[in-house]
């Protein structure tokens, strides 16, 4: 069974800009959750989605927004990049939500904002 | 959210057991507890998790103390490819919320 894909893996961007990144969770998994990796801040997490529907939300800006598509591949996007987002991204897919649920990550996307 | 509290880091030898443990001194009933690792440049990886009872798996065990208050993640005999941060994480109704793990180096 193929794992969690995350697009691009590496992104080069200027502040002021967008970016879109994506993640396809592993076949039959529908709780996707994002997550932000920085030096200083360490693993935070950004929002949670579940059958398309957002069920959970980090404390990060408004900037920071993300959806899910019916084949439960998730999207999040970042507008009006500030440096302080340059981060390694992470996407995490389960089976369900539930506590006992297993989260399996992704290899990330890599975002440097210049 | 429940907090966990772990040593920033541990060291072993290889092929030695390693104990790695974790407080959690206000965990709720419901919470369950999980352990994941992250080896360097990748994304964090689930190693094992349980609510009350000992756990095996082929990765490791998990021994939790009776009264939940704290758990270890025992490898067995611990190799170069087992350096990483591990994460001792409570799971109950909210999301995964990562502390600062522990770095375990682990010398040839």
């Amino acid at each position: 069974k193929a794992g969690v894909t995350q697009t691009p893996r590496y992104l080069i961007k200027t502040r002021g800009q967008q970016v879109t990144l994506s993640c396809s969770p592993i076949s039959g998994h529908r709780s996707v959750s994002w997550y932000q990796q920085t030096p200083g801040q360490g693993l935070q997490f950004l929002f949670e989605y579940f059958s398309e529907t957002q069920r959970n939300k980090g404390n990060f800006p408004g900037r920071f927004s993300g959806r899910q598509f019916s084949n439960s591949r998730s999207e999040m996007n970042v507008s009006t990049l500030e440096l302080g987002d340059s981060a390694l991204y992470l996407c995490a897919s389960s089976f369900r939500q539930g506590a006992s649920d297993t989260q399996y990550f992704g290899p990330g996307t890599r975002l440097t904002v210049l | 959210d429940a907090k966990t509290t772990q040593p920033n880091s541990m060291e072993s030898n290889e092929e030695e057991p390693v104990h790695l443990p974790c407080n959690h001194s206000t965990i709720s009933g419901t919470d369950y507890i999980h352990w994941y690792r992250q080896l360097p440049s990748q994304g964090p990886e689930y190693v094992i998790h349980g609510l009350t009872s000992n756990v095996n798996n082929r990765m490791a065990s998990l021994a939790i103390a009776e009264d939940r208050k704290s758990s270890t993640l025992i490898l067995h005999r611990a190799t170069l490819r087992d350096a990483a941060v591990y994460y001792c994480i409570l799971v109950g109704n909210t999301p995964l919320v990562f502390g600062k793990g522990t770095r375990l180096s682990v010398i040839a």
